[in-house]
């Protein structure tokens, strides 16, 4: 286990609907990631949070909108997907600062398919 | 922005045998390069790391290597094992807020008996 926990594991949606994912982390880190994984393609960076503040956007669709509530949290709210979007849906945590700078830990992934 | 290539995409060896997989980047900016193993139904563990003021890292039969100047680092695995089978990535980037990794295209690593 990392210490990067994700809600649900697999989930099944329709194109009208509205779902979310949750992401908490447990290792007292001060940044959280979204990142996309599709098959036979390079893992893509979503979104970014650092101390609670998005600081990257990946030029990513409004049909998806990341929430950090607070440092060890962190949400991706879906709606009007596209089956394109059906993917492997990754959150990672790290600590922004000191010699473990950099460091990304994982979580086990969401596994989303839009029908 | 950073490009990280990876190679080779697949990679299979016999039980005992070393692996190499190579990663090349772009941006001389990048000081930290982190591998990852993915296995099947789950998320990348991150197994090794190297930052930019070393050449070389070991951890038991794990090792990295990095040439700054040609941009490129390698994995390599020594004496490997049917566990060692999974799906391999490079990732490259600069430790500025919030590190923004960029990944290879990753190696399937397949160790057989």
């Amino acid at each position: 286990e990392t210490g990067v926990t994700q809600t649900p594991r697999h989930l099944v949606m329709g194109m009208t609907n509205k779902k979310s994912l949750k992401c908490e982390q447990h290792l007292g880190h001060n940044a959280m990631y979204w990142y996309k994984q599709s098959a036979k393609k390079p893992l893509e960076l979503m979104f970014v949070y650092s101390l609670e503040e998005r600081v990257e956007n990946n030029s990513v669709p409004s049909r998806f909108s990341p929430e950090c509530p607070n440092s060890s949290h962190l949400f991706l709210h879906l709606h009007t997907l596209q089956p394109e979007d059906s993917a492997l849906y990754l959150c990672a945590s790290s600590q922004d600062s000191g010699l473990l700078k950099g460091e990304q830990y994982f979580g086990p992934g969401t596994r989303l398919t839009v029908t | 922005g950073e490009n990280v290539e990876q190679h080779p995409s697949t990679l299979s060896v016999q039980e005992g045998d070393s692996a190499v997989i190579k990663c090349t980047y772009s941006d001389s900016a990048s000081n930290y390069f982190p591998w990852y193993k993915q296995e099947l139904g789950k998320g990348p563990q991150l197994i090794i790391d190297i930052r930019s003021n070393v050449g070389e890292k070991k951890d038991q039969r794990i090792a990295v290597t990095l040439n700054k100047t040609a941009k490129h680092f390698s994995l390599h695995i020594t004496e490997t094992q049917p566990e060692d089978s999974a799906v391999y990535f490079c990732a490259a980037s600069s430790t500025g807020t919030a590190s923004k990794l960029t990944f290879g295209t990753g190696t399937r690593l397949q160790v057989t008996l």
